[in-house]
């Protein structure tokens, strides 16, 4: 049972438009949303967050929507720059825990 | 300098043996994690800790075995019971409500390969 879902396993983007990776959840408890970044053989770096009380959280060239109907959400990045190119996690968080998605492998192109 | 560290970063083992992979953390927080990642999965959570002397199983605990006696250290032992123990292992830790956040963000180590032969 995938409680938190990156359908796209991968996204690619010119340099300077803008990125936009998707996510879909199916546990309405998670009090909270985060997004991740991770490099191969690294730990996931936090990217941003967002209350399940909140639409909308900005950060410099990140930021993430909150759809709570549609039990979905969003996380754009613009301009994208190559060294975005990593892959992104959707996470759901409640209670201690943290649910990942399975990422979505972002590839920004010079 | 604060942080998380996870030793070593690549481990191989004979089919049948335990092994314990190590995290420690100076970052005082209370809380501490342990995730398993497989290629093309996400993070799936074996154990957790919120505080020394207590720590409960998470969604994939089968085979794994913890310790919490010290607040700096969370210890992951990788049973022979453990069907596919070829994995990369991820540490975390966090403190709820740090800086005025109650959003529970979760720092994590550079991870241990742990390949079984």
């Amino acid at each position: 049972d995938q409680q938190v879902k990156q359908n796209s396993p991968s996204l690619s983007v010119q340099e300077g438009r803008i990125s936009i990776l998707n996510c879909d959840y199916t546990n309405s408890m998670f009090d909270y949303f985060l997004w991740y970044k991770k490099y191969p053989a690294e730990g996931p770096t936090f990217l941003i967050s967002i209350s399940s009380i909140k639409d909308k959280n900005e950060d410099g060239r990140f930021t993430v929507f909150l759809n709570k109907s549609a039990k979905h959400l969003s996380l754009h990045i613009v301009p994208s720059q190559p060294g975005d190119s990593a892959v992104y996690f959707c996470v759901g968080g409640s209670n201690y825990k943290l649910t990942f998605g399975k990422g979505t492998l972002l590839t920004v192109n010079p | 300098d604060g942080g998380i560290t996870q030793s070593p970063k690549y481990l191989f083992r004979k089919e049948g043996q335990n092994v314990t992979l190590s995290c420690e953390q100076n970052l005082n927080h209370d809380a501490m994690y342990w995730y398993r990642q497989d290629p093309g999965q996400g993070l799936r959570l074996i154990y957790y800790s919120q505080i020394v002397n207590d720590f409960q199983k998470g969604d994939i605990a089968e085979g794994y075995s913890v310790s919490r006696e010290k607040k700096e250290s969370f210890p992951l032992t990788v049973t022979s019971a453990q069907k596919n123990p070829t994995a990369f292992y991820l540490c975390a830790s966090s403190m709820p409500g740090t800086s005025g956040r109650y959003l529970d963000e979760q720092f994590f180590g550079p991870g241990t390969r742990l390949t079984v032969l």
